[in-house]
């Protein structure tokens, strides 16, 4: 992996269904993850900031794991609701510096 | 509250007619960031400011300009605009250049070129 990649592109799902994504990142010279919700017209929201092998942390029903050493972090969202609806990018730190490379961002839809 | 403010929301240039995009911020953070985003791709890091000291990524274009006047503004100054450079333009701060603190964004900019 050279760059942040995120999948899948996008995602369709009900409401009341739990849902993942995957972001994968180059495991070399890793710093931090950062996960960001961005719904339309508003600013990308921070979600998680994670620095360790095995991280796992949680706010409300989305929660989200970090693996340093293959390089790559799951995000799940239990119970999709419609107000879930937003794009989600991760991104990690360009070396040591807080300078953000992110991936392309998985669209998420939640219909009712 | 304390935030990322950017304006316009939507910006609409002709090909080649300079234009400014700005960003304010109340959180009196030291960094400032312009990332460009083009049309499915990720946000890319044109250039950050630490308090006066400008850093510019290499592979940013000349075409792209930045002032920071003071703590709370910075601009984005895009000198004769092609048709790719119409994208979603994100201004974001942080306290400092720590690895692992929350980036805080604006709601970007729109720009689109005629």
């Amino acid at each position: 992996i050279l760059n942040v990649e995120q999948s899948p592109q996008s995602l369709h799902v009900q409401e009341g269904d739990s849902t993942n994504f995957t972001c994968s990142f180059p495991s070399s010279n890793f710093y931090a993850l950062h996960w960001y919700r961005w719904e339309t017209a508003k600013s990308p929201e921070a979600l998680f900031v994670m620095t360790l092998n095995g991280d796992e942390k949680k706010k409300g029903r989305i929660s989200a794991t970090l693996n340093t050493k293959e390089g790559y972090s799951y995000l799940y969202i239990k119970g999709s609701q419609p107000e879930d609806s937003a794009t989600y990018l991760c991104a990690t730190n360009t070396g040591t510096a807080s300078k953000l490379t992110f991936g392309t961002g998985t669209r998420l839809q939640v219909t009712l | 509250d304390a935030m990322v403010i950017q304006n316009p929301r939507y910006q609409v240039t002709q090909f080649g007619k300079p234009v400014t995009l700005s960003c304010s911020q109340t959180l009196n953070h030291n960094v400032m960031y312009w990332y460009q985003q083009k049309s499915s791709q990720a946000p890319k890091l044109l250039f950050h400011y630490y308090d006066k000291d400008f850093n510019n990524e290499a592979d940013t274009p000349d075409n792209f300009q930045s002032r920071r006047p003071n703590t709370s503004f910075c601009f984005l100054d895009i000198r004769s605009p092609g048709l790719g450079d119409a994208a979603m333009y994100l201004c974001a701060t942080s306290r400092d250049l720590v690895v692992a603190q929350a980036v805080q964004f604006g709601p970007g900019t729109r720009l689109t070129v005629t």
